[in-house]
């Protein structure tokens, strides 16, 4: 079954930098994937989706890639801001219906 | 008011009892999920419904009970509340097909954090 691997450790990064995060994916190439932020207290709210044919999608000061050759997806946030700390999701569908299933999410401190 | 709304936010239960969590969604949303979150597993998926009168199972079902009668409603059930059940329980809801790959874009209500004493 396909499984999704996020980096467990938190990311702490000063204001102004780039975040990256990375999320894994095990098996077959999906459709799409998502990302999602979640705050502390609430549920994951949706960020970006980006298909199997599209290498890069932005959003703002946000940045998704997906490499299916690498089953890799790369979130990025550019001249990131405390504002920006917070868990953030990776999803991907799996099975019918298009449900999706998570990774366990990156936390990320920015710190002023 | 618009949105999807979980209740109750939190819950203290004893072993052995019947919970139910209530879940409300107001756009007619076809698709509705339940989730629950815990440490070092992330949100795993328990049950989800195509539409009214059409529901299946997740990765961990047992132990949980759902139903939908009606589409802006999907309560969960757990018959017999068991100390691992203790978690947050998010809903979710989403539009089939929405952008051009038929992707499902998730709506999460604000969550039901149980405890199993």
């Amino acid at each position: 079954s396909q499984k999704i691997e996020q980096n467990s450790e938190a990311l702490n990064i000063q204001e102004g930098k780039t975040a990256t995060l990375t999320c894994n994916y095990t098996n077959y190439s999906p459709a799409y994937l998502q990302w999602y932020r979640q705050d502390p207290g609430r549920g994951p709210v949706f960020l970006l989706l980006i298909r199997e044919n599209e290498k890069e999608k932005r959003k703002e000061r946000l940045k998704v890639t997906f490499d299916t050759t690498l089953k890799q997806s790369l979130f990025h946030i550019t001249a990131s801001q405390p504002a920006d700390s917070a868990t953030y999701l990776c999803a991907l569908p799996s099975g019918g219906y298009n449900k999706l299933i998570f990774g366990a999410g990156t936390r990320l401190a920015v710190h002023p | 008011d618009a949105g999807i709304t979980q209740s109750p936010r939190y819950k203290i239960t004893e072993t052995g009892r019947q919970v139910t969590l209530m879940c409300h969604q107001t756009w007619s949303h076809s698709y509705m999920f339940w989730y629950r979150q815990d440490l070092g597993h992330g949100l795993r998926l328990i049950y989800y419904s195509a539409a009214a009168d059409i529901t299946d199972k997740g990765e961990v079902p047992d132990g949980y009970v759902v139903s939908r009668s009606k589409t802006e409603n999907f309560p969960l059930t757990l018959e017999s509340a068991t100390r691992s059940q203790t978690s947050v329980y998010f809903c979710a809801s989403s539009a089939p097909g929405q952008g051009a790959s038929g992707a499902n874009v998730l709506t999460f209500g604000a969550g039901s954090r149980l405890t199993v004493l």
